[in-house]
């Protein structure tokens, strides 16, 4: 099945600065890449995700990037602010009929340092 | 819609208790999906549905875990006998695109086994 790894475990940026979220996935057939966030006491939320036909999608500070050859897509938060920290997750799935849900990666946790 | 609703938040029960943890998914939705999350384990895919029907259980960790969907309106994930190790958050989350479209979680059920 689909193996996600993500990195860091924890990320702490100044508020201001950008912030980078790293996933790499195994399974070549997994089509679709969302990522979640999760603030505490609640379940995860989506906030953007991207499909592999598609290199690149951006929402306002958030953008996430794709490399499909190399396996591996990319968070990127702009201009953070307090309301960012939170815990982030990256997923992968295949939409090829596959029976495999969503694999979550291990999740970082966001630290934004006033 | 209320969001998917989870019940109950909070359990805490004694080692070899049954536990019953409930769902009920968005209107709508032909997917539902059990997720446990831990620290050291992260979410994990449980079991997950399509139009009632278990598609993938993979996941389940053991003959103690069961999980059923009688209805497109209603699930259940069953622990008996619960052990220490099961302790953990349980999520619910449901989709009208299966595993490639943006899950909707609940906020959870918290269960502690001692």
């Amino acid at each position: 099945g689909e193996n996600v790894e993500q990195h860091p475990s924890t990320l702490s940026v100044q508020e201001g600065d950008s912030a980078v979220i790293k996933c790499t996935y195994s399974d070549s057939a997994s089509n679709y890449f969302p990522w979640y966030k999760q603030e505490l006491g609640k379940g995860p939320q989506l906030i953007i995700d991207i499909r592999s036909n598609v290199g690149e999608k951006k929402d306002q500070r958030i953008a996430v990037t794709l490399n499909k050859t190399a396996k591996h897509f990319s968070l990127h938060i702009t201009e953070t602010q307090p309301e960012d920290s939170a815990v982030y997750f990256c997923a992968a799935s295949n939409s090829g009929g596959g029976a495999d849900g969503l694999t979550f990666g291990k999740g970082t946790h966001l630290i934004i340092q006033p | 819609d209320a969001g998917v609703i989870q019940s109950p938040r909070h359990e805490v029960t004694e080692m070899g208790q049954e536990v019953t943890l409930r769902c009920k998914p968005i209107s709508g939705h032909n997917s539902l999906f059990w997720y446990r999350q831990t620290m050291m384990r992260g979410l994990e895919l449980l079991i997950y549905f399509n139009n009632n029907v278990p598609i993938d259980d993979s996941g389940m960790p053991e003959d103690r875990f069961s999980a059923k969907m009688p209805n497109a309106s209603f699930s259940t994930l069953k622990i008996q006998p619960s052990e220490p190790r099961d302790s953990a958050v349980y999520f619910c989350a449901s989709s009208f695109r299966g595993p490639n479209g943006e899950l909707f979680f609940g906020e959870g059920s918290r269960l502690t086994v001692l």
